[in-house]
């Protein structure tokens, strides 16, 4: 079993639409928690770090359910440009090793 | 202020043939990681230097490839003997350390072509 797990999709969905992507992680120790964003051919980009309490940063909303070892991504009100992969990142250890899902491809369309 | 950079942006070399790649990390960050990313995949974890610790090295796939970090900044990933299965994009990241819900900051990558 893979440490960080993701459905790759793609998702394809319609400007405007809400989407939502889960990723599961392996390893109850596991600390901190983000959701990093890559372009086709650009290096990934931190889009928003996973708080315990959730957090929401304008369409984007990121819950963490540590019981459950779950990590999710809502994006409301879709847009072109959101159209990337999205990676769940997560730091298994109290070091600085973060371990990158695969990624799920997004592709939103008019 | 400036990012990661890397260099070469794209190298094209012969089986065969050894390469090295280069990684500037942002000033002050003490780890640096690099990773490899095959068309249409993930990122695939290489290696990772903290400080002046000894680098973890589990993720190198095999022998032919190595990496140094001299002065606690610079680094080189050197792949000898090339193959075509190494051809990939390799991305190096940097990380200031001490807190947990540090950002890592990816270069823009080195695109190999293995011929």
């Amino acid at each position: 079993r893979k440490e960080v797990e993701q459905d790759p999709g793609p998702f394809n969905v319609p400007e405007g639409a809400t989407v939502a992507f889960n990723c599961t992680y392996s390893n109850s120790a596991s600390q901190s928690f983000f959701w990093y964003r890559q372009d086709c051919r650009k290096e990934p980009k931190l889009l928003m770090s996973v708080y315990s309490s959730g957090n929401e940063d304008g369409r984007f909303t990121a819950q963490l359910n540590r019981a459950s070892q779950y990590i999710s991504l809502l994006i409301r009100d879709s847009k072109l440009s959101d159209s990337a992969t999205y990676l769940c990142v997560v730091n298994n250890n109290a070091g600085n090793m973060l371990t990158f899902g695969g990624g799920t491809r997004l592709m939103v369309k008019p | 202020g400036a990012g990661v950079s890397q260099s070469p942006s794209n190298k094209v070399t012969e089986k065969g043939k050894d390469v090295e790649l280069r990684c500037d990390p942002i000033s002050g960050h003490t780890a640096l990681y690099w990773y490899r990313q095959s068309l249409g995949q993930g990122l695939e974890f290489l290696i990772y230097f903290q400080g002046n610790s000894a680098p973890d090295k589990s993720g190198l796939p095999s022998d032919r490839f190595s990496a140094e970090r001299t002065g606690g900044s610079v680094s080189t990933l050197t792949i000898q003997r090339t193959q075509q299965e190494d051809s990939a994009v390799y991305l190096c990241a940097s990380r200031l350390t001490g807190g947990s819900y540090n950002e890592q900051f990816f270069g823009p990558g080195t695109r190999l072509t293995v011929l």
